[in-house]
């Protein structure tokens, strides 16, 4: 079955004890994002990667990294979470920007 | 950059009433306009799509039109169902320089069908 996987689905932390956030996708694509969605923003891209160690910074990159160095893993790294990094995250993967996105199905992380 | 504006943020219909969608976008250079579904506990899914060089394109009760010359484009579901309450995203993708350009997502509109 063609998917995007992500763990946790759920992690509650603290402030600034490192994570990382899982992301694979089996359908060999190149483009792979991370966003954060938040009530009334919307979905907001944090980082993109174009094909494997190649990635750019998004919209809101500030406190998180990312790495690429299979094709089907993107992890979503936050060296040092703190509590405004509270919110739902969603991997998605594609064969371009301008192609359909397919979504993983979220971790909530929540920062104390 | 690009700028999506999605109307509107809730929108509660009664069912077998039509919903309408709105967004509009700044960067006339957007070519390709997505329509994701968000169900409870999941991942948006893409529902509908419509590329620059079309007007108009319909999937069963889904409709999607696009206005280039004012920068919008809608989205139309008729004969609404229960089912098809959820949150729905709008989006815009820019080609950019790159061959990947850059997506942007418009704020979300949560939908309501009441039986």
């Amino acid at each position: 079955e063609a998917q995007v996987t992500q763990n946790p689905r759920y992690l509650i932390t603290v402030t600034g004890k490192k994570l990382t956030v899982t992301c694979s996708q089996n359908m060999n694509h190149e483009y792979m994002s991370w966003y954060r969605q938040d009530p009334g923003l919307g979905l907001r891209q944090i980082y993109y990667s174009m094909n494997v160690e190649v990635t750019d910074k998004g919209d809101v990159p500030e406190g998180y990294k990312v790495s690429r160095k299979e094709k089907r893993n993107f992890p979503l790294i936050l060296e040092s979470p703190s509590p405004n990094q509270t919110s739902l995250y969603f991997c998605a993967s594609s064969f371009g920007g301008g192609n359909e996105q397919y979504f993983g199905p979220g971790t909530r992380l929540t920062v104390t | 950059g690009e700028n999506v504006e999605q109307h509107p943020s809730t929108l509660s219909v009664q069912e077998g009433d039509s919903a309408v969608i709105k967004c509009t976008y700044s960067d006339s250079a957007s070519n390709y306009f997505p329509w994701y579904k968000q169900e409870l506990g999941k991942g948006p899914q893409l529902i509908i799509d419509i590329r620059s060089n079309v007007g108009e394109k319909k999937d069963q009760r889904i409709a999607v039109t696009l206005n280039k010359t004012a920068k919008h484009f809608s989205l139309h579901i008729t004969e609404t169902q229960p089912e098809d309450s959820a949150v729905y995203f709008c989006a815009a993708y820019h080609p950019g320089g790159t061959s990947y350009g850059k997506l942007t997502f418009g704020q979300g509109t949560i939908l309501t069908v009441h039986p």
